[in-house]
């Protein structure tokens, strides 16, 4: 398997235009997270998804950031408008689901990261 | 207080030393804790996982967990010039649930 894929993987865009990512999963893996990664806030979980369904959205920013997953092998990451803030990397990730019980554990797998530089 | 603690560093160590690097968490009912290791411009990877109070060993990698104190640590012996990276604590709050929540990374330098 390819692992997950994500496309562009550098995105350099002024401000106010709209940003759009893009995100394969790992063929078979039924959650889908997206990630934003800066130096001041590390890791942020955005939203995700399982079963194509977006289960938790809490840490989307506000109502410029928006996410969908029409299918099992592809989702968006759209950013409009787009400001300087929004600069930094965004990953996607992919996991099986678990049973739940004590000890389980999913591993996410993530993808290469698409830069985004917002001038 | 932020959720998932780490120090930023830089931790130095030389070449054959043991690298601790340590975590700290806020939330009791955190259930699973795992350590992601990120190479400068890569993607985070998945090196350790615990859940159960004590040590858990992988060849030159040991994680530690004490629930009581909400304290995880990993400790990396032989530390070679490949394990510099930063590594990421996370933390799954319920087992029912898939939502990790990352600290902010501790970065390691592993000098010959």
């Amino acid at each position: 398997d390819a692992g997950v894929i994500q496309s562009p993987r550098h995105e350099v865009t002024e401000m106010g235009q709209e940003v759009t990512l893009r995100c394969k999963p790992i063929s078979g893996h039924d959650y889908l997270f997206w990630y934003r990664q800066t130096m001041m806030r590390g890791l942020e979980l955005l939203i995700y998804f399982n079963n194509n369904v977006p289960i938790d959205d809490s840490g989307m920013p506000e109502d410029r950031f928006s996410a969908k997953m029409p299918n099992a092998s592809f989702s968006t990451l759209k950013i409009q408008p787009s400001e300087p803030r929004d600069s930094a990397v965004y990953f996607c990730a992919s996991s099986f689901g678990t049973s739940g019980g004590e000890g389980s554990y999913n591993e996410q797998f993530f993808g290469p990261g698409t830069r985004l530089t917002v001038l | 207080q932020k959720e998932v603690e780490q120090n930023s560093g830089p931790l130095s160590v030389p070449e054959g030393a043991i690298a601790s690097l340590n975590c700290t968490y806020s939330d009791r009912g955190s259930q699973s804790f795992f350590w992601y290791r990120q190479y400068s411009g890569k993607s985070p990877e998945l090196i350790m996982f615990i859940y159960s109070n004590g040590d858990k060993e992988d060849g030159r990698f040991t994680a530690q967990l004490n629930k009581a104190s909400q304290y995880v640590s990993l400790l990396i012996r032989d530390s070679q010039p490949s394990d510099s990276a930063t590594y990421l604590c996370a933390v799954k709050r319920n087992t029912g649930f898939q939502k990790l929540v990352f600290g902010t990374g501790t970065r390691l330098l592993v000098s010959p």
